[in-house]
């Protein structure tokens, strides 16, 4: 089955400065790629997915990029608020069998410092 | 009521207590999720609805019994649990798809402890 890998488990950043995520994952038939933004005391929060027919895909100042031979996608946040300190989670989505398979990975914990 | 609540937001119970998690999902869509998030792990999906018909994860013990009423709602029973249950217990809910997965909206959580 699809295993997914993520890296920093932490990773700490001054404000202003920009925070990379990188994911691996081994199923080559995923084909949809979100990430998860969760704050304390919260449920994780879609902030930006990519599908298999692109490579990049940015909104402000999120943006993700993925690389299907390597099969790895990587978030990428410019210019880091304190607000952006969170946990944020990869995923991959198998297709076939079970519907909604999503495979996340462990997690990141982003701390943006002032 | 907006997106996707779920009640209670925090449960204490005995291994020998039976209670409900419950999931309301105002979004119109016509799936719904249960995961299980624990601390150092991977949220882990625990069942799937979809258009009200259950697709089960064999690992999930039989102490977790699913609901799905109708579209719109989602409760997890919970019955002789075990301490290692304790854990924060999620609801999302998307579209329910073919071949192209959509995207899934997550509730608040459940912080449940077993004691």
């Amino acid at each position: 089955g699809e295993n997914v890998e993520q890296h920093p488990s932490t990773l700490s950043v001054q404000e202003g400065d920009s925070a990379v995520i990188k994911c691996t994952y081994s199923d080559s038939a995923s084909n949809y790629f979100p990430w998860y933004k969760q704050e304390l005391g919260k449920g994780p929060q879609l902030i930006i997915d990519i599908r298999s027919n692109v490579g990049e895909k940015k909104d402000q100042r999120i943006a993700v990029t993925l690389n299907k031979t390597a099969k790895h996608f990587s978030l990428h946040i410019t210019e880091t608020q304190p607000e952006d300190s969170a946990v944020y989670f990869c995923a991959a989505s198998t297709i076939g069998g079970s519907q909604g398979n999503l495979i996340f990975g462990k997690g990141t914990k982003l701390s943006v410092k002032p | 009521e907006t997106g996707v609540t779920q009640t209670p937001r925090h449960l204490v119970m005995g291994m020998t207590n039976k209670k409900s998690l419950k999931c309301e999902q105002h979004l119109g869509h016509n799936a719904m999720y249960w995961y299980k998030q624990s601390a150092k792990k991977p949220l882990e999906l625990m069942f799937v609805y979809s258009l009200e018909e259950r697709v089960e994860n064999n690992s999930v013990p039989s102490r977790f019994s699913p609901e799905c009423p109708n579209s719109s709602h989602l409760f997890l029973h919970l019955h002789t649990l075990q301490p290692e249950d304790s854990a924060l217990y999620l609801c999302a809910s998307s579209q329910a798809f073919s071949r192209v997965p959509y995207e899934q909206y997550f509730g608040p959580g459940t912080r449940l402890t077993v004691t």
